[in-house]
């Protein structure tokens, strides 16, 4: 069964440093990565995806995908308390009619 | 760009009845959506995948008699809960993706609570 695996947290971080989420998947196939974030009662927000091996940066994020790893991470640099949410990882693998398997969420605290 | 609505934000309705859900893509031609479901504090949980003119394709355990959807269009899917019942109470997201990308974009919810 293929399988997205995140922290679920609470992951603390201090307002100004660097929140570092992480995520593994199972299926060695996947080929896009994606992250979302997502306030309490609301729908999921895509924030990044990313398909090939490095960094993608985009302001203050930055995703990094290690396929011979099957790590994908996402980085937020100068954390603000708005940043606080809970984050999705989600992998489409091949042959998979654009389906998405998500990660539970890891829920991240920024603290003034 | 990539705008996605849906139709209410919330309702409420008698155990029995049948409620519809729009979701529209307002500024792209979604070729594929989904439907998802998430109850309070779980993730998200695919129940269904629709193709522009096509039957929808249900997850296992999803009844495709209860749940109804319909993509007649490249800018619309809906989804019918047809005689509900509380369990069904829920959080419904839609989500749309063009031809031209992989990204899903989300749909704001719509909250079911049946009575």
């Amino acid at each position: 069964q293929k399988e997205v695996e995140q922290n679920s947290g609470p992951l603390s971080v201090p307002e100004g440093a660097i929140a570092s989420l992480n995520c593994t998947y199972s299926d060695r196939g996947s080929q896009s990565f994606f992250w979302y974030r997502q306030y309490s009662g609301k729908s999921p927000e895509l924030i990044m995806f990313i398909y090939s091996n490095g960094d993608k940066e985009d302001g203050r994020f930055t995703a990094q995908l290690n396929k011979a790893s099957q790590y994908v991470s996402l980085l937020i640099r100068d954390s603000q308390p708005s940043d606080s949410a809970t984050y999705l990882c989600a992998v489409m693998g091949r042959d998979s009619n654009y389906q998405l398997i998500w990660g539970a969420g890891t829920k991240l605290i920024i603290k003034p | 760009g990539a705008v996605v609505s849906q139709h209410p934000s919330w309702v409420i309705c008698k155990s029995g009845t049948s409620v519809k859900i729009e979701c529209r893509s307002l500024d792209f031609q979604a070729t594929t959506m989904f439907w998802y479901r998430q109850f309070p504090k779980q993730s998200l949980m695919l129940m269904a995948t629709s193709n522009e003119g096509s039957k929808a394709t249900y997850e296992q355990g999803v009844e495709k008699d209860k749940f109804l959807i319909n993509h007649a269009s490249l800018t619309l899917s809906t989804l019918t809960v047809t005689s509900a019942h509380p369990e069904d109470s829920s959080f419904y997201i839609c989500s749309a993706k063009s031809d031209s990308s992989y990204e899903q974009y989300f749909g704001p919810g719509t909250r079911l609570t049946v009575t």
